[in-house]
Formats: C-alpha cells, sequence, structure tokens
C-alpha cells in the first residue's frame, strides 16, 4: 500500500495562477480532508468529503474548491492564488469503525508558494 | 466551534529530562488523539485515548485523557534526541462531525544530547 500520496511536493505559484494539488489513497477509506499548516497554527481543516460525491467546508474553506468523483482521489483546487495561501498543504483519509476514532494517515505534504 | 489549546508552544531539553505536554478546551471531545511529526513529513499517529481518565503508555511516552473528556496530557519520561519533533493534538467532537478533527496548535519539542 502507498498509503497517501500527494503531489506535487513543492509548488511557486504567482498571484491569480490557479492550480490543482493532487491527493490519491489506496486504502479505501470513506473519509478524506485537507488542511494547510502554518507556523503556531497546528493544523486547520480547509475542506473534507465523507464519501464519492460528497463534500462539506472546514473551518478555512475560502479560496479554495474540492470534488471527490471516486473514492480514491480528492484534489484541492486554488481557484486564483493569493500570498495568504502560502503554506504547507496536508491531505488525509480516515475510516469510521466501531474500534476507530476516525484516526488521521496523512500524506507527505505540499509546500506551495505564492509570490 | 471548538478550540484546543495546547501548551507550552516550544519546549528545549536536555536528554534524559522528563517533560509534559498538555492539551486543554472547554468542549467535551469523543476521543482525542496525538500526533508527532518530524520536519518535511506528515502527522503521524500515536496514540487515541476514548474514555475519561484513560491512561496509556506507549514505550517512555504517557498519555492521559482527563476525566471530563476536555483535556489530555502527553509525558515524556527521560527524553532522547529522537523525541525532537513537532507533537499535535486533535479532538473529535463525535456526533455529526463525521470525524472533523480539532486541531492543538502543536508544541515543538527539542531535545539537545
Amino acid at each position: 500500500n502507498a498509503g497517501v500520496t500527494q503531489t506535487p511536493k513543492f509548488q511557486v505559484l504567482k498571484t491569480g495562477q490557479s492550480m490543482t494539488l493532487q491527493c490519491a489513497q489506496d486504502m479505501n477509506h470513506e473519509y478524506m480532508s485537507w488542511y494547510r499548516q502554518d507556523p503556531g497554527m497546528g493544523l486547520r481543516l480547509i475542506h473534507y468529503s465523507v464519501g464519492a460525491g460528497i463534500t462539506d467546508q472546514g473551518e478555512v474553506p475560502n479560496g479554495y474548491n474540492v470534488s471527490r468523483s471516486t473514492t480514491e482521489d480528492f484534489p484541492l483546487r486554488l481557484l486564483s492564488a493569493a500570498p495568504s495561501q502560502t503554506s504547507v498543504y496536508f491531505c488525509a483519509s480516515s475510516y469510521s469503525s466501531v474500534t476507530s476514532s476516525y484516526e488521521q494517515y496523512f500524506g507527505p505534504g505540499t509546500r506551495l508558494t505564492v509570490t | 466551534t471548538q478550540l484546543l489549546e495546547q501548551s507550552p508552544q516550544f519546549l528545549s531539553i536536555q536528554e534524559g529530562e522528563n517533560l509534559t505536554v498538555y492539551c486543554n478546551s472547554s468542549s467535551v471531545f469523543s476521543s482525542l488523539q496525538w500526533y508527532r511529526q518530524e520536519p518535511g513529513e506528515g502527522p503521524v499517529l500515536l496514540v487515541t485515548v476514548v474514555t475519561g481518565g484513560e491512561v496509556k503508555k506507549l514505550k517512555r511516552l504517557t498519555f492521559q485523557f482527563g476525566d471530563a473528556r476536555k483535556d489530555s496530557s502527553l509525558h515524556i519520561t527521560a527524553a532522547q534526541p529522537g523525541d525532537t519533533g513537532l507533537y499535535l493534538c486533535a479532538g473529535d467532537g463525535g456526533g455529526t462531525s463525521y470525524g472533523k478533527l480539532t486541531f492543538g496548535q502543536g508544541t515543538i519539542l527539542t531535545v539537545h544530547p
């Protein structure tokens, strides 16, 4: 199992450009989430999905779009990049069961710089 | 909105010392998770505590969930340089939160040889 994979690892964008951060998982997890990590602020939830075709907003959704057409993939789209979106982005997957508590399996992250 | 306050934000200690990291909230969580993150990598789950008052041990790490399920602590005994990293607590609000975890701000631990 590759677990959760993210591409690209690094990206530099100019203000106003758009791009898609890719995320895929091969564990058949129903839940997937996107977080951003900024110094001193822990991880903040951007968007999440409870299954294919179902997404919802997290704490900081503005400027980002998501879709979930398959269980495996959960891309994050930046519509018009702004310097405030400079951050490290993590994708995570999880599952629910009698014994689980939505423990997150994280990808390696994408470091995004917007100039 | 549920908040998790994690303290301290930074810890710099010598090898062999003991330390405790705290995670506090005014909200009740159905579970509390602790993660460790190394530079350039994603967080990795250390432990989940579910029951109020629960204590779990992972080698030199001891995790405790408060009786009211509003707070948690991580205690490391005889810290080693390999314990260096960012420690994050995360709470699951339960119910219809469907795994929308709330993360604390993190504690950056540096253990000097």
